[in-house]
């Protein structure tokens, strides 16, 4: 089983939705990062958190350290958004970070 | 502030023959780690490295696989005798510090590596 798991695996907007993309992890992490990567190109970070909210122009991205979930909302989507969104975590012990499969969100105009 | 620059960016190689990856981290990052991204999977750690010292390769194949940090130059990850399982795409992160709590990772462009 994979540490961190991600839904929904695809999803395809229109332009101006609101989208949420969802994480969930099952181990003990000191934060927890939200990263894109654009087909064929590299990885850019987005957000690292360890608790709360934080807020990127139209990017939110949330924590519970609880329920060991966490939310990226884009709001006011464009088809620029479109790229694979990927969840990774980096444990309290070890030297790594550890991944979702991402999702891959298509925003039609 | 350059970020962390991966090259090449696209590496073709013949079945059998070696293929050498190179990361330079951002400027002051004296920790790299290397993940791949095998087709329609995730990023899969391989190795962590600090200057000059290899800190976890739990997750390097035990043969053909070999990665280095020295005290000068970009991190190399070397990949010998390559196969066509070995086509992937190799990313490096680079940080100021151990992942953790409040360090954040920075990732290069990645070298999209095809064996044919």
């Amino acid at each position: 089983k994979n540490e961190v798991e991600q839904s929904p695996q695809n999803l395809t907007a229109q332009e101006g939705e609101f989208i949420t993309i969802n994480c969930s992890y099952s181990v003990g992490i000191s934060a927890l990062h939200w990263l894109q990567q654009h087909p064929g190109g590299g990885i850019v970070s987005l957000f690292m958190l360890s608790s709360g909210k934080k807020k990127h122009g139209r990017l939110i991205a949330t924590i519970n350290i609880q329920e060991k979930h966490s939310s990226l909302h884009i709001t006011a989507s464009h088809p620029r958004d479109s790229a694979v969104y990927i969840c990774a975590v980096s444990l309290n012990t070890g030297n790594q970070f550890y991944f979702g499969t991402g999702t891959s969100l298509t925003v039609i105009p | 502030n350059a970020g962390v620059m991966q090259n090449p960016r696209h590496l073709v190689r013949r079945r059998g023959q070696e293929a050498r990856l190179r990361c330079s981290p951002m400027k002051g990052h004296s920790h790299v780690y290397w993940y791949r991204q095998l087709p329609e999977e995730g990023l899969k750690f391989m190795v962590y490295l600090q200057k000059e010292n290899i800190i976890d390769e739990s997750g390097m194949p035990k043969e053909r696989f070999s990665a280095e940090f020295p005290k000068e130059g970009p991190s190399i990850l070397r990949i010998q005798q390559v196969v066509r399982g070995d086509s992937a795409a190799y990313f490096c992160a680079s940080s100021p510090s151990r992942a953790g709590r409040n360090t954040e990772a920075f990732f290069g462009q990645g070298t999209r590596l095809t064996v044919v």
